[in-house]
């Protein structure tokens, strides 16, 4: 594709439900990479992935939060038993290689009532 | 671990003036990048210059220009021309490269308004 894409764009779900986030990355890029940004505030690195495996998943808050990507592509980002405090912008970038420049897509609003 | 710190929550800056954002970082590496982004209401976030740690040359993109001085791990933007465009948050963002995973490390961000 021409860009990162990120669906849904805003996603308002209830308290206790489990939501889905997708990640589709620029095509042949092999970093991936999952950020949450709270209001005012600047993004907080979740995880990375390299082809399709986690390289790096120290970001992620706690084991309610959980992110796959089966073949190397797109990515899911999953969150269980949501809480409020999960309220968030959740940014999705992808690059060609682990040390090239990352692309941002435009991130997921996800408010929990 | 590193950290990135910008100072100013908010800045404003007159339509064809120059402003300058203002970034410190901390790091025990020696080699490593270093980025302005722009995030407009859209929210995606956009490259606007970036600076290699080996590079003494300060780069430039344009309108934009960075002052980084390594030894005082210091990083500012400096916009000349200001234009209306250029309104939004501004983050001050780090990268290593010998951290194995090179993820972004942001600062807190800087609102610049532009007035007409």
């Amino acid at each position: 594709g021409a860009g990162v894409s990120q669906t849904p764009s805003n996603k308002v779900t209830e308290k206790g439900k489990y939501v889905e986030l997708r990640c589709d990355p620029i095509s042949g890029h092999t970093a991936l990479y999952w950020y949450r940004q709270s209001l005012g505030q600047g993004p907080e690195f979740l995880i990375y992935f390299q082809g399709t495996g986690a390289a790096d998943d120290s970001g992620l808050p706690n084991d309610r939060f959980f992110a796959v990507r089966p073949e190397g592509s797109v990515s899911t980002l999953k969150i269980q038993r949501t809480e409020r405090g999960d309220s968030a912008v959740y940014l999705c970038a992808s690059s060609l290689m682990q040390n090239t420049e990352a692309f941002f897509g435009q991130g997921t609003r996800l408010t929990v009532v | 671990a590193q950290t990135v710190t910008q100072s100013q929550p908010e800045m404003s800056v007159q339509e064809a003036e120059t402003v300058t954002l203002s970034c410190t970082y901390d790091t025990s590496e020696s080699d490593y990048y270093l980025f302005w982004y722009k995030q407009p209401p859209s929210r995606q976030m956009i490259l606007v210059i970036r600076q290699e740690a080996y590079k003494q040359q300060n780069a430039t993109e344009n309108r934009f220009s960075v002052n980084f001085q390594k030894a005082a791990k210091s990083f500012s933007l400096k916009i000349s021309d200001s234009q209306l465009g250029d309104a939004a948050m501004y983050f001050c963002a780090y990268r290593g490269r010998t951290s194995g995973t090179y993820k972004y490390i942001f600062g807190t961000g800087t609102r610049l308004k532009v007035l007409a």
